[in-house]
């Protein structure tokens, strides 16, 4: 079966303390990408990548970073948090999205 | 540049009534289409993409190339049909474009 794993689900944070939300997946796809959904917004894409060592930005990439050292890892880092990214992040492994992690930075 | 529009963001419709939520796009390329469902606090789920041509849980779309529309439609709405539906665009590159989103309740 599919999957795709984010940890964790749910982290409450505060402002300047880095963090990374991992994403894991069994479907040896070569694009994983990372979103943010907030209210009235819909979602919009944070990174993307098309395969191990190939990133790019998405269209609200400021204040995040990622990495894809192997094809099933895809992890997003917030290296100094702040309040305007608490948010619901949603990993995809193309059309496929993760449960979500519900961000919260104090 | 690529855009999603959902113009509703609040849809509401009787249990047994059609219902339509509107997904109108730009994109200057060839694009693909696809509608998510959303459930009360759990994951996208992929409901639809125009190349297959299938209905879902009694949803169907048509793409308009003409109108530049990808109108998601079902007949006859159910309780378990509320949720909040997102039309998406994918540029080939295999990125998703979303739209804003519509919340569609059905009223028993």
């Amino acid at each position: 079966e599919a999957q795709v794993t984010q940890n964790p689900r749910y982290l409450i944070t505060v402002t300047g303390k880095k963090l990374t939300v991992t994403c894991s997946q069994n479907m040896n796809h070569e694009y994983m990408s990372w979103y943010r959904q907030d209210p009235g917004l819909g979602l919009r894409q944070i990174y993307y990548s098309m395969n191990v060592e190939v990133t790019d930005k998405g269209d609200v990439p400021e204040g995040y970073k990622v990495s894809r050292k192997e094809k099933r890892n895809f992890p997003l880092i917030l290296e100094s948090p702040s309040p305007n990214q608490t948010s619901l992040y949603f990993c995809a492994i193309w059309l496929f999205f993760g449960e979500g992690s519900r961000l919260t930075v104090l | 540049a690529q855009r999603v529009t959902q113009p509703e963001k609040l849809l509401s419709v009787f249990k047994g009534a059609p219902v339509e939520l509107k997904c109108n796009y730009s994109y200057s390329g060839s694009p693909e289409l696809f509608w998510y469902v959303q459930y009360s606090r759990q994951r996208l789920q992929l409901l639809l993409r125009h190349i297959s041509r299938e209905s879902i849980k009694g949803f169907t779309a048509d793409l308009n190339k003409g109108e530049t529309s990808f109108h998601l439609k079902k007949p006859f709405a159910q309780e378990e049909d509320s949720a909040m539906y997102y039309c998406a665009l994918s540029d080939g590159a295999n990125n998703l474009f979303f739209g804003t989103g519509t919340r569609l309740t059905v009223i028993p």
